[in-house]
């Protein structure tokens, strides 16, 4: 049960974008449409951001947006802003026997 | 409004046993699948356990596999997880949430289990 590879951090300026990335298999990113993203700030819960890979839930910004192209996920965050400083995660459905899988996290740094 | 509250955390043994609740309101609970993710500190989320909506279904992370086991009372609306030969690397919050078909739509704010002797 291999967690699902993202970069460490990413930062960015406001009003820029930013992507992360989800690298994982064709056992779980890229064998099903079931990736969601979480955002987390510190000593928080996480919060949906993204589902089904480029679904967004209600109350989420336009500015929040999920792609996937074969075994890796992408959030992408235009338009930053200061309260986008947080932790992200992806996550993947991954089967009947693992089930789900998150990555590793990746902290998000506005400059 | 939607609520997961999750309790039972606190300071047990390496070997000692625990169980954590978590009460929802707000929705329907025995029409959804509920999921137990963990988070040590410092450290990235991990999925735990998953129980389908009546109860009959369950599934593990290999690291807790027969050591823990999630249950369900529909009728009081509370997930369980009975945590059993407790380990330093079980250290963590632990968040219940609600699973919309695919992703955590709702989660609790956790609860802290700390393995130390």
């Amino acid at each position: 049960q291999s967690a699902l590879t993202q970069p460490r951090s990413v930062s960015g300026s406001p009003g820029q974008s930013v992507t992360i990335s989800c690298t994982g298999t064709s056992s779980d990113v890229g064998g099903y449409n079931y990736v969601s993203w979480y955002q987390q700030h510190p000593g928080k819960a996480p919060k949906l951001m993204i589902y089904d890979v480029s679904k967004r839930p209600s109350g989420v910004p336009d500015r929040f947006s999920g792609s996937k192209s074969g075994n890796t996920a992408s959030l992408t965050i235009s338009g930053l802003q200061a309260e986008d400083e947080a932790d992200y995660y992806c996550c993947s459905y991954a089967g009947s026997y693992t089930f789900r899988v998150f990555g590793g996290g990746t902290k998000l740094t506005v400059l | 409004e939607v609520q997961l509250v999750e309790s039972g955390g606190g300071l047990v043994q390496p070997g000692g046993s625990l169980r954590l609740s978590c009460a929802a309101s707000g929705f329907t609970f025995s029409s959804y699948w509920m999921h137990w993710v963990r988070q040590a500190p410092g450290k990235g989320l991990v999925w735990v356990s998953r129980i389908n909506s009546d109860g009959s279904s369950t599934s593990y992370a290999d690291s807790v596999k027969g050591r823990f086991t999630i249950s369900r009372d529909n009728a009081k609306n509370t997930l369980y997880l009975q945590m059993n030969s407790l380990r330093a690397e079980d250290t963590a919050v632990y968040y219940c949430a609600r699973d919309l078909s695919g992703y955590y739509y709702n989660w609790g704010q956790g609860t802290l289990v700390t393995v130390s002797s």
